[in-house]
């Protein structure tokens, strides 16, 4: 149980429709991230906010977009869904946006998106 | 983009220690080593990190090389419920929270 919570856990789209994901970030984290992991490989990274600010950004498109509010919780938006979208989107939060002493990411358990 | 390679599965008997390996050869001098793992379409947890030196803690051990182009993660007592994939990382040195996952390895621990 890490405190990070997303929503919903299960989605079901279709093909050039656009999707929102929700994150609730563990208490006292300013630092959200996002991954996309398609089914038998590895997380990739999506993009980074901290204090409300994209501050990384890994190899997406444009219509992958985000957003952090003041209480640090964060939104995953993807605009035109494709058949390739389909994957586990995870949302995690750590503390300190730029400090590589800060540890571990605590990771929620995941938005599954199916897109048809 | 990962920059680490790792077997894709490995199995070990239960009560019995898992060795891990991991490939880092590209690894710059201020880049840490991760490692986490994932049960089945659960979200990732943090097992362990390091530096240089090696590192403990209540769950695993961590033996990084002194060239630091590769480390082991050790499970001393592999239990079934260790059975996961493990993903070692390199966390970036200017992106400190952009992980790089690669494909991981399937530790299958059997009775």
């Amino acid at each position: 149980e890490t405190g990070v919570t997303q929503s919903p856990t299960h989605l079901i789209k279709t093909r050039g429709q656009q999707v929102t994901l929700r994150c609730s970030s563990q208490s006292g984290h300013n630092t959200v991230s996002w991954y996309q992991q398609a089914l038998g490989q590895g997380p990739q990274f999506i993009f980074q906010y901290y204090r409300e600010e994209e501050n990384g950004r890994g190899n997406f498109p444009p219509r992958f977009s985000g957003l952090q509010f003041p209480n640090y919780s964060s939104e995953l938006n993807v605009n035109a869904l494709e058949l390739d979208d389909s994957a586990l989107y995870l949302c995690a939060s750590s503390l300190g946006g730029g400090n590589p002493n800060t540890g571990e990411l605590f990771f929620g358990e995941g938005s599954r998106l199916t897109v048809l | 983009d990962a920059k680490t390679t790792q077997p894709p599965s490995m199995d070990c008997a239960e009560g019995r220690a898992a060795n891990l390996p991991c490939n880092h050869s590209t690894i710059s001098g201020n880049e840490y080593v991760y490692w986490y793992r994932q049960i089945h379409s659960q979200g990732p947890q943090y097992i362990i990190h390091g530096l240089k030196n090696n590192e403990t803690n209540e769950m695993a051990s961590l033996i990084i090389t002194e060239d630091r182009k590769s480390s082991t993660l050790i499970l001393p007592h592999a239990t079934l419920r260790d059975t996961a994939v493990y993903y070692c990382i390199v966390r970036e040195k200017y992106n400190f929270n952009k992980f790089y996952f690669g494909s991981g390895t399937k530790l299958n621990v059997k009775p």
